[in-house]
């Protein structure tokens, strides 16, 4: 199966910047989705990152908020923009491949 | 209404006792997929068994297998001889439709912290 390299592994940024998180997979892959985990909560799909076309956002999420990059098959980029405490979560990169799901590492991010 | 349904906010065990952790799951699609996942602490989510909608016997995997009944759509997770080390949450997940049609986003239940007791 893949393996994804997520980074950073975590971050404390002060409200009203914004954070990139990439993925990098160490094979190409189609789909590409990423998730938001709120504390204490489940995995809410963000968006679908397909190479070649605009990312797909779920209902509550929008592209000025969080910007989907996927310049090839075996990277991609979220940015968090705008921070605010509301963003505090844990944000994982996740890719579909025959035989299931791989998942990052996650990325723990804190605003302050 | 939720697509998975994991009724079990928390869960204990004695170590080395078997345990399972509920999922039921609502789809009107014949062909789907569930999973289940373990995060420890750390936030990673590993993998731990798949049962497709077709598959005629239980899934198994080491400690793990899945109770799959599926007129009662339900998919519980038993794990047997548990470990201090399985101490994490716990997620079932779905995926609807079939490959090359529809979404192969996965849909995630709310999760079950199983704790392992000494």
């Amino acid at each position: 199966s893949a393996v994804i390299s997520q980074k950073p592994s975590r971050d404390i940024c002060q409200r009203g910047t914004s954070l990139t998180i990439q993925c990098q997979v160490d094979s190409q892959v189609t789909m590409m989705f990423w998730y938001r985990q709120q504390p204490g909560q489940s995995l809410t799909l963000i968006a679908t990152a397909n190479q070649g076309s605009e990312a797909t956002y779920e209902s509550g999420f929008v592209i000025d908020k969080f910007p989907i990059s996927r310049p090839n098959l075996t990277f991609s980029t979220l940015t968090v923009s705008n921070l605010s405490p509301e963003d505090s979560s844990i944000y994982l990169c996740s890719v579909y491949e025959i035989g299931g799901y791989t998942f990052g590492s996650g990325t723990r991010l804190t605003v302050v | 209404a939720q697509k998975i349904t994991q009724t079990q906010p928390g869960m204990f065990v004695q170590e080395k006792e078997a345990v399972t952790l509920d999922c039921t799951y609502d789809t009107s699609d014949p062909s789907y997929g569930l999973f289940w996942y373990k995060q420890p602490s750390s936030g990673e989510m590993i993998f731990l068994i798949y049962q497709g909608s077709y598959d005629q016997q239980n899934a198994t995997e080491g400690r793990y297998s899945l109770n799959f009944q599926k007129a009662r759509k339900s998919a519980n997770l038993v794990i047997s001889a548990s470990q201090l080390g399985d101490s994490a949450m716990y997620f079932c997940a779905m995926r609807e439709g079939q490959k090359g049609a529809g979404s192969y986003q996965l849909t995630f239940g709310k999760g079950t912290k199983l704790s392992v007791i000494p």
